[in-house]
């Protein structure tokens, strides 16, 4: 079967550094994709790995290692704006998306 | 205007009620998507449409009938729903489906409450 996993929420304090991972089981790949959800609002794109390593976009870097079926979203110097839910999805072979739950981040002053 | 508009924002209704949901797209995308999501859950994909056909359907009740009269409108008509079908509704496009590495751009969905 196909599966994603994330923690449910997370805390961290405004300025420090927070990493949410996501584990998954899938039969194929095409692609692993991470989009942020402020409450109330729409989801948007932050980032796309189909290569295993990290990729780089500011404070937020996405980390994939196909090979552990793993992936993070690093965000660093956090702000009280990160605080949001952040979702993992993936595309499997035949290119449908799998998503996760979503981990909502809390960030405390 | 924004990517992908959807309207209405919050929408009550009893279950023998027929109301429809509208989603618009001002990206010159041609694939539109409804989403449900639930809380706590994954969102469930409802409806692909690709250049006003259907390409998907993932065993949604036929209480939920999507319209794609062109490829920036989306509709969701919705009648004699259950409370289990209060959610949010997400409307998203991407510029085509199937491929990799597409990304979607998501409206900011409708709230939707069943009594």
């Amino acid at each position: 079967g196909q599966n994603i996993d994330q923690p449910t929420e997370m805390t961290a304090t405004e300025g420090a550094i927070v990493q949410i991972n996501c584990t998954y089981q899938t039969s194929g790949f095409n692609g692993l994709f991470w989009y942020q959800q402020h409450a109330g609002e729409a989801p948007t794109f932050l980032s796309y790995n189909v290569l295993d390593g990290l990729e780089e976009k500011g404070r937020f870097s996405s980390f994939l290692s196909r090979s552990k079926g793993y992936s993070y979203l690093l965000l660093k110097e956090l702000q009280m704006k990160d605080s949001a839910s952040y979702l993992c999805a993936l595309k499997d072979s035949n290119y449908q998306l799998i998503w996760g739950a979503g981990t909502k981040l809390i960030i405390k002053p | 205007e924004t990517g992908v508009t959807q309207t209405p924002r919050h929408l009550v209704m009893g279950m023998t009620n027929k109301k429809s949901l509208k989603c618009e797209q001002h990206l010159g995308h041609n694939a539109m998507y409804w989403y449900k999501q639930s809380a706590k859950k994954p969102l469930e994909l409802m409806f692909v449409y690709s250049l006003e056909e259907r390409v998907e359907n993932n065993s949604v009740p036929s209480r939920f009938s999507p319209e794609c009269p062109n490829s920036s409108h989306l509709f969701l008509h919705l009648h004699t729903l259950q409370p289990e079908d209060s959610a949010l509704y997400l409307c998203a496009s991407s510029q085509d489906s199937g491929t990799g590495s597409e990304k979607l751009f998501f409206g900011s969905g409708t709230q939707l409450s069943v009594l």
